[in-house]
C-alpha cells in the first residue's frame, strides 16, 4: 500500500540551530502539505503546495520558515535559526488533486529543541 | 485559525459502549473529514461527508452533518480498546482560501 514517507522520525536539536525535513508523497499526488500539530492540539497548515507551486503559506514563518517543491514530487521544510517554541510534530500529507478528497498522511517528525 | 472545535476534548468510556464526538464550526463548508491520530502517530482518514448529505455510514462509525447548525457527530458503535486515539474533524470553507482547517480534537479513551 502507498505510504507518505517522511524523514527523520525524530530530531533533537538545540535553539538557533538549523533543521530539515523531507517528506515524499504518494506517487501520483500533486497537492502536498505540511502541517505543524503541537502536543494536545489539532494540526495547523504551514504550506500547501498544487504541483511545485506554494498555494497557501499564509500561516508559515517566513522569517524562519522555508519549504520547496522543486520538481513537484518530494519536498523539504526547513527551520532556521530554530526557537524553543517550534517543538512540534511535523505532518506531510498529500492527496491527489486539492481538498476535495481525503488526505493522506505520514508518520510525521517529531522535533525538541532544547 | 481553527474552524471546527470538536466536543467533548476528552472522553472515556467501557468497550462495547458507544461513543459520541461532536464538532462545530464557523463558516459555511464544502465538505467535514473526519481523521483518526494514534499517539505519536500520523492521521488517518475516516470518512467525508458533503455539504448535501446528511449522514454517512463506514463499518461502525456514523457521521452525521447538520447544516442549519455548522454541526456535525462522529459515532463510533461497540466501541473497542483499539479504537483509543484523538478524533479530529477538518472543514473546507466554501469562502477564502482552499485548505483544510482541522479542530483541536478529542481524546478518546477505550477502557477494557
Amino acid at each position: 500500500e502507498a505510504e507518505v514517507a517522511q524523514s527523520p522520525r525524530y530530531k533533537i536539536t538545540e535553539k538557533s540551530q538549523a533543521v530539515a525535513f523531507w517528506c515524499d508523497p504518494i506517487s501520483g499526488h500533486a497537492t502536498l502539505y505540511w502541517y505543524r500539530q503541537i502536543l494536545g492540539q489539532g494540526p495547523e497548515l504551514l504550506v500547501q503546495f498544487q504541483d511545485e507551486s506554494v498555494v497557501d503559506d499564509s500561516q508559515l514563518p517566513k522569517d524562519r520558515f522555508s519549504a520547496e517543491r522543486l520538481k513537484g514530487v518530494d519536498s523539504t521544510l526547513k527551520i532556521q535559526p530554530a526557537e524553543l517554541g517550534d517543538s512540534a510534530m511535523y505532518l506531510c500529507a498529500s492527496s491527489l488533486s486539492g481538498i476535495t478528497g481525503e488526505l493522506f498522511f505520514g508518520e510525521g517528525s517529531r522535533l525538541t529543541v532544547l | 485559525s481553527q474552524q471546527g472545535e470538536e466536543d467533548p476534548q476528552a472522553l472515556s468510556i467501557q468497550e462495547g459502549e458507544n461513543a459520541t464526538m461532536n464538532c462545530s464550526y464557523k463558516t459555511s463548508i464544502n465538505n467535514l473529514q473526519w481523521y483518526r491520530q494514534n499517539s505519536g502517530r500520523g492521521l488517518v482518514h475516516l470518512i467525508l461527508i458533503r455539504s448535501n448529505e446528511r449522514e454517512k455510514h463506514s463499518g461502525r462509525l456514523r457521521v452525521t452533518l447538520d447544516t442549519s447548525k455548522k454541526s456535525s457527530s462522529l459515532l463510533i458503535t461497540a466501541s473497542r480498546a483499539a479504537d483509543t486515539a484523538s478524533y479530529f474533524c477538518a472543514t473546507d470553507a466554501i469562502q477564502g482560501a482552499q485548505k483544510l482547517v482541522f479542530g483541536q480534537g478529542t481524546r478518546l479513551t477505550i477502557n477494557p
